[in-house]
């Protein structure tokens, strides 16, 4: 299947510095990803929507100019978590759908990054 | 009422026996059905994707639509311990560039 790659994996940061997150497809152009939280023990929350060359488009309350997203090509939506805070301490996860020909479409994950603000 | 209802365990069965994860789901536009899997502290993998209702096995792993009902089932046979993850419900309508919507997950652990 298709490969969506995410990096780092892991990250720990100082409070008040910002940490970017990558994700990016491996062997398919993605116009769209799409932006997840998850908490322990919990489902997979989306924060947001990333569009090739236009704005990302953002769920109810979570905060465009704290989580900024760019998709600058159509493999490379990068998210990025400013002046961060213990409270944004998470398992953050990218994904992508493969747009086929037919009926088909399937969504691939990253490998997620879990991080971590002290 | 949530869009997709998951139960979210924990479920605990003995190796090799044949294990039955459901969803149900409200909105009667869904037509495209995954399940994923996903081990602790990793990102989810696409396990089955299902279009519209039918049956689709893979291995030891098949899938259940019931449109009518409004219901998604994945089966386990001849559990193995590797398989213990959470389990993801997803469902979309459209093939387009939407995000999938969750179910909350359930916990399985298969104990050898």
């Amino acid at each position: 299947g298709a490969v969506v790659s995410q990096h780092p994996s892991r990250v720990i940061c100082k409070s008040g510095t910002s940490v970017k997150i990558e994700c990016r497809s491996l062997d398919f152009q993605a116009t769209t990803m799409f932006w997840y939280r998850q908490f322990p023990k919990q489902s997979l929350m989306l924060m947001a929507t990333s569009n090739e060359g236009s704005k990302a488009t953002y769920e109810q309350g979570v905060e465009k100019d704290k989580f900024l997203i760019n998709h600058a090509s159509l493999t490379l939506s990068t998210l990025t978590v400013t002046s961060a805070h213990p409270e944004d301490s998470s398992f953050y996860i990218c994904s992508a759908r493969v747009i086929g020909q037919g009926v088909n479409t399937e969504a691939f994950f990253g490998q997620g990054t879990r991080l971590t603000v002290v | 009422q949530k869009e997709v209802e998951q139960d979210p365990g924990p479920l605990s069965v003995p190796e090799g026996a044949i294990v039955s994860l459901n969803c149900t789901y409200s909105n009667s536009a869904f037509q495209y059905f995954m399940w994923y899997r996903q081990y602790s502290r990793k990102g989810p993998e696409l396990l089955m994707y299902t279009y519209s209702s039918g049956n689709k096995e893979d291995g030891r792993f098949t899938a259940q639509v019931d449109k009518s009902s409004k219901y998604i089932s994945l089966f386990i046979r001849d559990s193995q311990p590797s398989d213990s993850a959470t389990y993801l419900c997803a469902m979309s309508p459209t093939a387009g560039n939407t995000p999938l919507v969750f179910g909350k997950g359930t916990r399985l652990s298969v104990i050898a």
